[in-house]
């Protein structure tokens, strides 16, 4: 199993829409979560991170993290053209040093 | 004012050449790391230096040798260039160890070796 697993998409939504992009990892003694997005070309940013179960709103972004499951994920509504991207969940793994571990990432389409 | 910088953006060469990348962090802050994204977007941790210490040497081959001057300053050297190291290159940085810490990324390098 890899230690963080997305469906690499491409997940096309209508403009408007509610865009809902998923993670999985296999880390249970993991406790900090992010969210980043990454334009074509472009180096990733981040949009959100998380650490507690429940949810976690910023704007239009909601994340949401179930650490029972071992899933994390992030909710776009009103999805815009410009929210079209590659969208890179990443777990701070906790065996061994700490470092961050990307997913392999969901193009996002947002269809105007 | 950019906050962490690499050099240069794009990089051409042959293989079996020798290049480095250069990466530069403005923002004071104490880890630095490079990742490498090749063609499937996949981005992988390969070094990271905490105050000038290595901390994280993940599997990569020791013809990529990272080196840390000061705590700002990152650099990445590869020697004897393969087909395969051809990838987009990101320096990133972060406050403190990866625990619980926001990464910023430099622009890439993008490498191609021919």
């Amino acid at each position: 199993q890899k230690e963080v697993e997305q469906n690499s998409g491409p997940l096309s939504v209508p403009e408007g829409a509610i865009a809902s992009l998923n993670c999985t990892y296999s880390d249970r003694g993991s406790q900090s979560f992010f969210w980043y997005r990454q334009y074509s070309g472009k180096s990733p940013e981040l949009i959100m991170s998380i650490y507690s179960n429940g949810d976690k709103e910023d704007g239009r972004f909601t994340a949401q993290l179930n650490k029972a499951s071992q899933y994390v994920s992030l909710l776009i509504r009103d999805s815009q053209p410009s929210d079209s991207a590659t969208y890179l969940c990443a777990v701070v793994i906790t065996s061994g040093t700490y470092k961050y571990i990307f997913g392999t990432g969901t193009r996002l389409k947002v269809l105007a | 004012d950019t906050a962490v910088s690499q050099t240069p953006k794009y990089l051409v060469t042959q293989m079996g050449n020798d290049k480095s990348i250069k990466c530069e962090q403005n923002l004071g802050h104490d880890t630095m790391y490079w990742y490498k994204q090749d063609s499937k977007k996949f981005l992988k941790i390969m070094f990271s230096y905490n105050n000038k210490e290595l901390i994280i040497n993940e599997t990569v081959p020791n013809r990529f040798s990272p080196k840390s001057p000061d705590k700002a300053h990152l650099n990445l050297h590869i020697n004897s260039l393969e087909l395969g190291d051809s990838a987009v290159y990101f320096c990133a940085s972060s406050p403190g160890l990866p625990s619980s810490n926001e990464q910023f990324f430099g622009p890439g390098t993008r490498l191609t070796v021919l």
